[in-house]
């Protein structure tokens, strides 16, 4: 296990569609971050986990936006009837002990998604 | 609400030589964490260094120091002995114990150039 792996690393798809993001974070890792990178701009805070519990989501998390953890390792992140504003980097990361309070957060490669 | 503020889109430098990349952050929060990540054409964020609101010292990771001024509300990125391989996008972030340390609010970033 050498980090945090998304997949697919680039999704193009078509307005309307839904779409559906993985992360599996580094392992025994219980926090589960997602964050949302658009063109020019830092990452902003989407969403994260506790295990397998949604602790907070951000007012940028639509009700078009569904994360889960099902049984506190891997993630996903589904967008339902894709707008081009939401072509952006879908990055994840995840931490070991709670919150970013200390040096070992890690993320991902991200997810690029582009809709056309 | 926290806020970070990254005021030089691009930054050019000569390889060898050493670079500042100015950050300044607003907050009322006493306790909080300043991070600094560096992410490649590839996307993936790498943790560079970390700076607590109470550490006396200023951080140090190799090339990588943070230049903490606590009652400037600055943290800026210094590398030293640039390479070329410090090409990337560079962006400050910071964390506080109002979030519950869960979330990162992260700058929009600059742009670091070295050349030969």
């Amino acid at each position: 296990d050498t980090g945090v792996s998304q997949n697919p690393r680039h999704k193009i798809t078509k307005r309307g569609q839904n779409v559906t993001f993985r992360c599996d974070p580094i392992s025994e890792h219980n926090r589960l971050y997602w964050y949302r990178q658009t063109l020019g701009q830092g990452p902003e805070f989407l969403t994260y986990f506790q295990n397998e519990a949604q602790l907070e989501k951000s007012r940028l998390l639509s009700d078009r936006f569904s994360a889960e953890r099902p049984k506190g390792s891997f993630s996903t992140l589904e967008i339902q009837r894709t707008e081009q504003g939401d072509s952006a980097m879908y990055l994840c990361a995840s931490s070991l002990r709670g919150g970013f309070g200390n040096t070992e957060a890690f993320f991902g490669q991200g997810t690029r998604l582009t809709v056309v | 609400a926290q806020k970070i503020t990254q005021t030089q889109p691009g930054m050019f430098v000569q390889e060898k030589e050493a670079v500042t990349l100015d950050c300044t952050y607003d907050t009322s929060d006493q306790s909080y964490g300043l991070f600094w990540y560096k992410q490649p054409s590839s996307g993936e964020m790498i943790f560079l260094i970390y700076q607590g609101s109470y550490d006396e010292q200023n951080a140090t990771e190799g090339r990588y120091s943070l230049n903490f001024q606590k009652a400037r509300k600055s943290a800026n990125l210094v590398i030293s002995a640039s390479q070329l391989g410090d090409s990337a996008m560079y962006f400050c972030a910071m964390t506080a114990i109002s979030s519950g340390y869960s979330t990162l609010t992260f700058g929009k970033g600059t742009m670091l150039l070295v050349s030969p």
